[in-house]
């Protein structure tokens, strides 16, 4: 399969816990974005990378998450102290500059603090 | 206040029915996106369109640029089709390229 994959698929987590959610863009796609969807909500723009370099966060990422994409490859979010109200599907999206920027989504990661 | 719009946010349909989710969107918007959302949460990409209309399958997206309104039409609607569908707009400021998104419409189709 060589579309975009994330890992892990669930996951839940005691609160207070950092958890760390991995994904893998199309190959050949120097951007990566991901995005948070709360339950009944449209998934929400939280960062995007080009290449290895980090563009751009949102306000909702608070100084408990941090993304890295060490090698402009796969990706890296990690939120630390987790609270109830991380739950959520947490996105990852890849483009391709050159291709009008479609963006092709992962199957998301879903994240429950108890 | 959200710069997508989408209705309605619930449709229920009989299959075979011809249905219609409507999408409007504010300035600043280069792009829509239609994108389809089934249950556990994978999103696929339909449609990424600027102008005119893009057709695949009994599948329709149309955008007036004018009006900052899209549609998408499903021709012969059938019980797979049931799933969440989200508009989006790709940010034109800038070069980011993000997406805003629509809260989604809830499509089921009952056989």
């Amino acid at each position: 399969d060589t579309g975009v994959s994330q890992d892990p698929r669930h996951k839940i987590t005691k609160r207070g816990q950092n958890v760390t959610f991995r994904c893998d863009p199309i190959s050949e796609h120097n951007r990566l974005y991901w995005y948070r969807q709360t339950l009944g909500q449209g998934p929400e723009f939280l960062t995007y990378f080009q290449n290895e370099a980090q563009l751009e966060k949102s306000r909702l990422l608070s100084d408990r998450f941090s993304a890295e994409r060490p090698k402009g490859s796969f990706s890296t979010l990690e939120i630390q102290r987790t609270e109830q109200g991380d739950s959520a599907m947490y996105l990852c999206a890849s483009s391709r500059t050159l291709q009008g920027y479609e963006q092709y989504f992962g199957p998301g990661t879903r994240l429950t603090v108890t | 206040k959200n710069e997508v719009e989408q209705s309605p946010q619930n449709l229920t349909a009989q299959e075979g029915e011809f249905i219609t989710i409507n999408c409007s969107y504010s300035v600043g918007i280069s792009a829509l996106h239609w994108l389809q959302q089934h249950p556990g949460g994978g999103i696929v990409s339909l449609f990424m369109l600027s102008s005119g209309k893009k057709k695949h399958g009994r599948l329709i997206a149309t955008i007036n640029i004018q009006e900052k309104h899209s549609s998408l039409h499903i021709t012969a609607s059938h019980p797979r089709d049931s799933a969440v569908y989200i508009c989006a707009g790709q940010n034109s400021g800038g070069s980011n390229y993000k997406l805003t998104f629509g809260k989604g419409t809830l499509l089921t189709v009952n056989p």
